[in-house]
């Protein structure tokens, strides 16, 4: 199985910060990535698709890059309304696996 | 617009067989490149994906649930199913469906999720 180690495993930033979190592949998925985010109560909601485009409707603050086998989501200007948990998920290969997860907080 | 709606049991016991349905709108599993996944999430815990079916009947299965599950679906009434045998307490979960696409298995649209207890 394909193994994503996401960090990190949570975070506090302020408004207007900029914001990034990374999953590191545990072998080339190429650009099989997408990330996630999900806030209390609700399910996850796509951001990123092939590492770097952006799903319908998700502001343009939220971009991802990729670097051989390390993906990044930043976040250029963190809202008031973006806090909650952000994953990220391969779909190079079944078994499909998600990072663990990254908690972002509002400081 | 895509929706998808999972529905379940609510609550089993241990050895029981756990049934879960998606119904979807907004597109159709009989159209090339179209998949829905199933995956749950533990209260308080991370995503674990179960399994896929896709428009040609192809089903790829996590192994690490040991040959418990079956997916299967019906077209013509927009529904896709997912059965887990022999369940136990660790099977507590939420139970999300989600639209898949091809070409990147991106998981675009999900339920809101069905809430499973295995408790006696």
């Amino acid at each position: 199985d394909i193994q994503m180690t996401q960090s990190p495993a949570s975070l506090s930033a302020s408004l207007e910060e900029i914001v990034t979190i990374t999953c590191q592949a545990s072998q080339d998925i190429g650009n099989w990535l997408a990330w996630y985010q999900q806030k209390p109560g609700k399910s996850p909601q796509l951001l990123i698709y092939g590492a770097t485009s952006l799903a319908d409707g998700v502001p343009s603050r939220f971009s991802g890059s990729r670097s051989g086998t390390q993906y990044s989501l930043k976040i250029s200007r963190l809202q008031v309304e973006d806090p909650g948990i952000y994953y990220c998920l391969q779909g190079y290969s079944a078994p499909y696996t998600f990072g663990a997860g990254t908690k972002l907080e509002l400081k | 617009q895509v929706t998808l709606k999972e529905s379940g049991p609510g609550i089993l016991q241990p050895s029981q067989t756990l049934s879960l349905t998606c119904t979807f709108s907004g597109f159709s599993l009989s159209t090339y490149g179209m998949g829905v996944g199933w995956i749950r999430q533990p209260s308080g815990k991370g995503l674990e994906w179960l399994a896929n079916i896709w428009w040609d009947d192809d089903k790829y299965y996590n192994p690490s649930l040991k040959n418990r599950l079956t997916i299967s679906k019906d077209t013509s009434n927009n529904q896709a199913f997912l059965k887990i045998t022999n369940v136990d307490t660790a099977d507590t979960a939420t139970y999300y469906c989600a639209r898949t696409l091809i070409g990147g298995n991106v998981m675009d649209a999900w339920g809101q999720g069905a809430s499973v207890t295995v408790s006696s």
